[in-house]
């Protein structure tokens, strides 16, 4: 178990729909990364947080956002949903900002499909 | 082009065969390099982690970078059914840039 906890583990909306995905970090970590993972595409970076600040981007998409709580948890935002968002989205946590001589450890992922 | 390029497989094998697993990438850049293990319906968990070029051996694990040829691989020794996952690589050109995925290569090892 790497300790960090995604919500719901499976999630069936409509296209048009706005879902929330929940993380909670491990124990002490102070950023979480989070990750959409499809078939063609592999593990694809969307974005990260370190102690409630944004601290990079990669390829997320203006209907989705992201914020971290005061107490580290996360939330992902996918809005105006497409076919094309269904995906496996995963959370990952690491202690400091970055380097990786700490690795990122994941949760098991949300399942989202879109019908 | 993909930045990394992985085969997806699947690769079977069976059980105490020497599995090579395999990495291409494109960016020259990259230094950092990490395989990850990856079970179905789980999260990623770092299996190998190295910096720059050469080799780095863990258990029955080996991974290999050659940056003149920009290609990275993991073998694994005596495989057992338990190593049954998916395998991605993953690489970066610093310690604090983004981790770039390969799509996962899937290994089945039967007993």
């Amino acid at each position: 178990d790497s300790g960090v906890t995604q919500t719901p583990k499976h999630l069936i909306t409509a296209t048009g729909q706005r879902v929330t995905l929940r993380c909670s970090p491990r124990s002490g970590d102070l950023s979480v990364y989070w990750y959409q993972q499809s078939l063609d595409q592999g593990l694809q970076f969307l974005i990260q947080y370190y102690n409630g600040e944004e601290r990079a981007k990669g390829n997320i998409l203006e209907r989705f956002s992201a914020q971290q709580f005061p107490d580290l948890h996360s939330e992902l935002n996918l809005s105006s949903l497409e076919l094309g968002d269904s995906a496996l989205y995963f959370c990952a946590s690491t202690q400091g900002a970055g380097g990786y001589n700490s690795p990122l450890h994941f949760g098991n992922g949300t399942r989202l499909t879109v019908t | 082009q993909k930045e990394v390029e992985q085969d997806p497989g699947p690769l079977s094998v069976p059980e105490g065969a020497i599995v090579s697993l395999n990495c291409t990438y494109s960016n020259s850049a990259f230094q950092y390099f990490m395989w990850y293990r990856q079970y179905s319906r789980k999260g990623p968990e770092l299996l190998m982690y190295t910096y720059s070029s050469g080799n780095k051996e863990d258990g029955r694990f080996t991974a290999q970078v050659d940056k003149s040829s920009k290609y990275i691989s993991l073998f694994i020794r005596d495989s057992q059914p338990s190593d049954s996952a998916t395998y991605l690589c993953a690489m970066s050109a610093s310690d604090t840039d983004k981790l770039i995925f390969g799509t996962g290569t899937r290994l089945q090892v039967f007993p």
